[in-house]
């Protein structure tokens, strides 16, 4: 079946370091691609998608790239700050029989200390 | 402002007591969700609605229950046959691709 797998976390990172959080997917067919993020307490919010191969995702200063041929979803930000403290979720769709259920990650806490 | 609604935030019930969690969206979307969410498991959907009076299973149904009476509404029944119902719960609404998510019910069963 459709699965995600994101790297464990906890994630600790100083004010201003560069991050990484590693997403590949297993789809038996052409999924779009998504990062979520959830703030302490909160709801989950879109932070970016890509809907077919090489298409890079953009918001907040995070970034992902779809590649097809790794099968990965890599999200990145240059420089993080301490609002950046969430749980970030990487999840896919897969179109077609007029649904659109997400399938999701379990999820990688991330803490950013000053 | 749109949105998605669900009450209460906080919510506390005995073992053996079935329990409703409101969700009420303004968003005008056909499509609506339940997902359960526990530490270190990520999301998983309980059940879907596409459109009213109708909704299907996810992957964990088993001690759930829905109805979808009217479009902004799709209220989660946690029964006592649910052997784990604590969680975090969250409600969200979709169209297309996007999903839009409520701020989610706590529900501590003891």
């Amino acid at each position: 079946g459709d699965s995600v797998t994101q790297m464990e976390g906890p994630v600790t990172l100083s004010e201003e370091a560069f991050l990484t959080i590693n997403c590949t997917y297993t789809a038996t067919g052409y999924p779009s691609l998504f990062w979520y993020v959830q703030y302490p307490g909160e709801g989950l919010q879109l932070l970016l998608k890509a809907t077919k191969a090489d298409d890079k995702g953009s918001n907040k200063g995070f970034e992902a790239t779809y590649r097809k041929e790794t099968t990965s979803f890599h999200l990145e930000k240059g420089s993080v700050q301490v609002s950046d403290s969430a749980v970030y979720f990487c999840a896919l769709i897969l179109p077609g029989a007029g649904s659109y259920q997400l399938t999701f990650g379990k999820g990688t806490k991330l803490s950013v200390i000053p | 402002d749109g949105g998605i609604t669900q009450s209460p935030k906080y919510l506390f019930r005995k073992e053996g007591q079935n329990v409703t969690l409101s969700c009420e969206q303004n968003l005008n979307h056909d499509a609506m969700y339940w997902y359960r969410q526990d530490p270190g498991q990520g999301l998983r959907l309980i059940y879907y609605s596409q459109i009213v009076n109708d909704f299907q299973k996810g992957d964990i149904a088993e001690g759930y229950s829905v109805s979808r009476e009217k479009k902004e509404s799709f209220p989660l029944t946690v029964t006592s046959a649910q052997k784990n119902p604590t969680a975090f719960y969250l409600c969200a609404s979709s169209i297309g691709e996007k999903q839009y998510f409520g701020p989610g019910t706590r529900l501590t069963v003891t």
